[in-house]
C-alpha cells in the first residue's frame, strides 16, 4: 500500500531551535509539495520540487526556511532559527507531473504537528 | 478576494441528506482536486478533474470550466462523511510549473 512518510508526526520545540520534517514520497512520483496549514491562513503551498529541481518556494520564507531533495525517496523541509509563527501542520504531498501537469491523484503525508513554544 | 472560494464555510445535515459543497475559482486552471480532511487532520484526495464528472461511490464531483464553478455532491450522507473538504485547483504559473491553490474549506457535520 504505497503512501506518503513524513517524519516527525509531532515536534515540540523552544524558539531559536532548528527544526528538520522528512518526506518519503510514493516510489515513482517525480513531483514532491511541501504545505503548511494553520487556522488562520488554511492550506498554503511553500515549495515544490519535480525530479527533485525546485521549482517554486515563493510561498516560502527564504530567511529562515529552506527545503531540499538530497535524493529520489527524501525529501526535507527545515526552519533555522524557529519561531512561534511557525507553529502549524506541515503537510508533504507527492504526485506525477507529465507534460506540466500533473496527471493523476495527489497523495499526502498525514502531517508534522509543529509547535514552537 | 480569495482566488477559489467555496461554499457554504459549514453545513451541518442529518444522516440521509444529499449534500452539496460548491467551488468558484478566478484564475485559469488546468485541473481541480477535491480533498477531504478528517478530524484527525489527515488529507485524502477524492478527485481529480479538469472537465465533466466523476463519481466514486456515494461522492460526485462535477466541473464547468467555462462557469469555473465546481461542485462536489454526498448522496445518502453518513456520519462518517463529516470532515472538512477542501477544494483546490491547479494555477498554471509559468510553463511546466503548477501551483495549488486551496479553498478554505467546507466543515461537514452529519448528525445521526
Amino acid at each position: 500500500d504505497a503512501r506518503v512518510t513524513q517524519t516527525p508526526r509531532h515536534k515540540v520545540t523552544e524558539m531559536g531551535q532548528e527544526v528538520t520534517m522528512r518526506c518519503q514520497p510514493i516510489l515513482g512520483h517525480n513531483t514532491v509539495f511541501w504545505y503548511r496549514q494553520t487556522m488562520m491562513q488554511g492550506l498554503e503551498l511553500l515549495a515544490y520540487f519535480r525530479n527533485r529541481a525546485p521549482l517554486d518556494d515563493s510561498g516560502m520564507p527564504k530567511d529562515r526556511f529552506s527545503a531540499e531533495m538530497p535524493d529520489a525517496t527524501l525529501a526535507t523541509l527545515k526552519i533555522q532559527p524557529s519561531e512561534p509563527r511557525d507553529s502549524a501542520v506541515y503537510f508533504c504531498a507527492s504526485g506525477f507531473l507529465l507534460s506540466g501537469s500533473l496527471s493523476g491523484e495527489l497523495f499526502f503525508g498525514e502531517g508534522s504537528r509543529l509547535t514552537v513554544l | 478576494k480569495n482566488e477559489v472560494e467555496q461554499s457554504p464555510q459549514n453545513l451541518t445535515a442529518q444522516e440521509g441528506e444529499f449534500i452539496t459543497i460548491n467551488c468558484s475559482y478566478s484564475v485559469g486552471i488546468s485541473a481541480l482536486h477535491w480533498l477531504q480532511q478528517h478530524p484527525g487532520g489527515g488529507i485524502v484526495s477524492l478527485f481529480m478533474l479538469s472537465s465533466g464528472k466523476k463519481k466514486h461511490g456515494r461522492l460526485i464531483a462535477t466541473i464547468n470550466i467555462q462557469e469555473k464553478h465546481s461542485s462536489l455532491h454526498i448522496t445518502a450522507s453518513h456520519p462518517r462523511d463529516s470532515a472538512v473538504y477542501i477544494c483546490a485547483v491547479l494555477d498554471s504559473i509559468i510553463q511546466g510549473a503548477q501551483k495549488l491553490v486551496f479553498g478554505q474549506g467546507t466543515r461537514l457535520t452529519i448528525n445521526p
